[in-house]
């Protein structure tokens, strides 16, 4: 039982790149996230999914888009780094996405962006 | 707006000491607010949740009280180890679609041997 996994673990872009963050989890979750994590900020939501098939827009969604391919995977993608978007980026999935249900947390994609 | 704070943002201590990390919410209407533990380069560990209808939670030498009225919570570790260095951050869960987690920017806490 893994848990919820990330990779890649480390992504060093040029500005105007694009790249593709994988999540997994193998709890049988319903719901997922994508956070960014920037020094002095804490951790922001950027989008999340309810449930197969659905993805909504979180705090910071400028930028990126997802994609819920299964019930076990959740991509962030960025089409054209910039700079601002070097951050530590984590994924978390909760079993069915209830109010105040526990989320469990990857180990983080730290991104920079040249 | 919902903002969660935490104060200090860095604390060390000698090893053996008590010590109490603060967390402030300005919404007192959360569902529970959640303590986790962020070691250097690592993901979040999840360490005590405590559900808006109670007071506090312990789990080992940890103890997180919640006070919603005043909008706050704090996380009591009793006799500091080494090992408990990480950082420390606090979670206010709102609930709604999102199942809304507002995260404070965190404590770095360092024991020292």
């Amino acid at each position: 039982n893994a848990g919820v996994t990330q990779t890649p673990k480390f992504q060093v872009l040029k500005t105007g790149q694009s790249m593709t963050l994988q999540c997994a989890q193998d709890m049988n979750h319903n719901s997922m996230y994508w956070y960014r994590q920037d020094p002095g900020m804490g951790l922001r939501l950027i989008y999340y999914s309810a449930s197969e098939g659905t993805t909504d827009k979180g705090e910071v969604p400028n930028g990126y888009n997802v994609s819920r391919l299964n019930k076990r995977e959740f991509s962030l993608r960025l089409e054209s780094a910039a700079p601002s978007q070097t951050s530590v980026y984590f994924c978390a999935s909760s079993g069915l996405g209830a109010p105040g249900e526990t989320q469990y947390f990857g180990p983080g994609t730290r991104l920079l962006v040249l | 707006k919902q903002e969660v704070t935490q104060i200090p943002a860095a604390l060390s201590v000698p090893e053996g000491e008590n010590l109490v990390l603060n967390c402030s919410f300005t919404d007192s209407a959360i569902y529970n607010l959640q303590w986790f533990r962020q070691d250097p380069g690592k993901g979040l560990t999840s360490l005590l949740l405590i559900q808006s209808s109670q007071r506090e939670q312990t789990s080992g030498r940890l103890n997180a009280s919640l006070d919603k009225s005043s909008g706050r919570s704090t996380l009591y570790i009793a006799a500091s180890q080494p090992g408990d260095s990480a950082t420390y951050l606090c979670a206010g869960n709102y609930g709604g679609a999102t199942n809304k987690l507002i995260f404070g920017t965190g404590t770095l806490l360092a024991v020292q041997p």
